[in-house]
């Protein structure tokens, strides 16, 4: 199983982001993707799921609003949209196969994007 | 600001147990399971313990898991020097209605 992330980005205050991780070793479908973002020298935030087979999705509140899951079966690659960036949004996203379920584990993780935002 | 807290940092010599702690809620850790996670300097986080106690393949068996009402607890024994990294709970938030990480520990090996 692996996760393959999209390189860095660097954005101005107000643009918008699009990270991709394209996954492979493993039936795309039967696994859920959720999004987890690592602000510098800071813990782990959660940011929201999508299941792949139906293209379902949940948010955290935090986010909500500014932040799109999608995924493209074809490809089997997942994507994260983030919306007007501000400059607390500079942080690794990590991408991580999620069986979908109340505290299931996130047991794969792709090695991660930085996101920078300065003007 | 994480709904689980963890202390911010434990440290051991080689060879010695550490033990590090979580403590939740009822709407988190009283009522969900927890997975622990390890992430190196510079790296992703990798799963440690998932379901309070179970490894994945290729964990050693010197890392294991409980829980007690709202709390959780991640066990190093036999602690060594690759074994320093961050350690962050994880587990499902019924009012957030979302995953929530803990705020993270950090074990240095003196």
């Amino acid at each position: 199983v692996q996760l393959e992330q999209s390189g860095a980005e660097v954005k101005k205050p107000g643009a918008s982001v699009k990270v991709s991780c394209k996954a492979s070793g493993y039936t795309f479908t039967t696994y859920g993707v959720s999004w987890v973002r690592q602000a510098p020298g800071q813990g782990l935030e959660w940011m929201g799921w999508i299941n792949p087979y139906n293209g379902n999705t949940k948010y955290a509140q935090r986010v909500q609003g500014r932040v799109t899951l999608t995924t493209d079966t074809s490809t089997s690659t997942a994507y994260m949209e983030l919306r007007s960036l501000r400059s607390d949004d500079t942080a690794v996203y990590y991408c991580a196969r999620d069986e979908g379920y109340t505290s299931s584990a996130f047991d794969y993780w792709g090695q991660g994007t930085l996101v920078t935002v300065s003007s | 600001q994480s709904v689980l807290t963890q202390p911010p940092s434990a440290s051991g010599t080689p060879g010695q147990r550490v033990t590090i702690s979580c403590s939740g809620g009822t709407s988190t850790i009283g009522s969900n399971t927890v997975n622990w996670y390890q992430q190196l300097p510079g790296t992703a986080p990798r799963l440690l313990i998932y379901g309070y106690i179970q490894r994945p393949p290729g964990v050693p068996d010197r890392f294991s898991g409980s829980k007690s009402g709202t709390s959780a607890s991640l066990a190093i024994s036999g602690l060594q020097s690759e074994d320093e990294a961050d350690y962050y709970c994880a587990t499902w938030d019924d009012s957030l209605n979302g995953h929530v990480f803990g705020t993270g520990t950090k074990v240095t090996v003196l």
